[in-house]
């Protein structure tokens, strides 16, 4: 099944730790996107890539890292700096060229403790 | 800081009628637009997409408008099904590095 996957579906955060979200597309699409999504509200950008090696910082990237060393994989990790970590997180991905239309994975709710 | 609790417009329509939502989309120079639909605890599905340069595009029992003028989006979903229940986001893409601008949503409820 070509496609995105994210995992875990729920996750668990202590104050004070760093987690980390996957987020994996066979779908050889070239551009990666992640959004915080919190109750009621819409879509936030919080980083995203065009191109392996590089990523840019969205609207809402303090408290976030990633990286993308391969194409295919995108993973954001939630570091401590992140003060209200709690919401659903999209990952979302999008064909080079002149491709305009992202797809989305199934997202990851994450709790804090 | 956050908002926290805001509370998603609301359509609530029978089902078998027609249903129409509607989204204000914020920058002129957006040329692509999207509907997603985005059901509880899963991740946003496209639905259809539409071109600055058109002005109606139809799909299987939905039909997407764009009033240019006013800068203003609908989806139209005809006969409509309790699986239709969920929220629709409209998306603008204003050509900034393949960046999509995400509305708030609409909530969507059938009633049988």
């Amino acid at each position: 099944d070509g496609g995105i996957t994210q995992s875990p579906k729920y996750l668990f955060r202590k104050e004070g730790q760093n987690v980390t979200l996957s987020c994996e597309q066979n779908l050889n699409h070239d551009a990666m996107y992640w959004y915080r999504q919190d109750p009621g509200q819409g879509l936030r950008l919080i980083y995203y890539s065009q191109i392996v090696n590089d990523f840019q910082k969205g609207d809402i990237a303090e408290g976030y890292s990633v990286s993308r060393e391969k194409k295919e994989s995108f993973p954001l990790t939630v570091t401590s700096a992140q003060k209200n970590p709690t919401a659903f997180y999209l990952c979302a991905s999008m064909d080079g060229g002149n491709a305009e239309t992202q797809y989305f994975g199934p997202g990851t709710r994450l709790l804090v403790l | 800081g956050e908002s926290v609790g805001l509370h998603l417009p609301t359509l609530s329509v029978q089902e078998g009628d027609n249903s129409i939502i509607n989204c204000a989309y914020s920058n002129s120079a957006s040329d692509y637009f999207i509907w997603y639909k985005q059901e509880s605890g899963k991740g946003p599905q496209f639905i259809i997409d539409i071109r600055s340069n058109m002005d109606k595009r139809q799909g299987q029992r939905v039909t997407v408008l764009l009033n240019k003028t006013v800068k203003h989006l609908s989806l139209q979903i005809a006969a409509t099904q309790p699986g239709d229940s969920a929220v629709y986001f409209c998306a603008e893409n204003n050509n900034q590095g393949g960046k999509l601008i995400f509305g708030q949503g609409t909530e969507l409820s059938v009633k049988p």
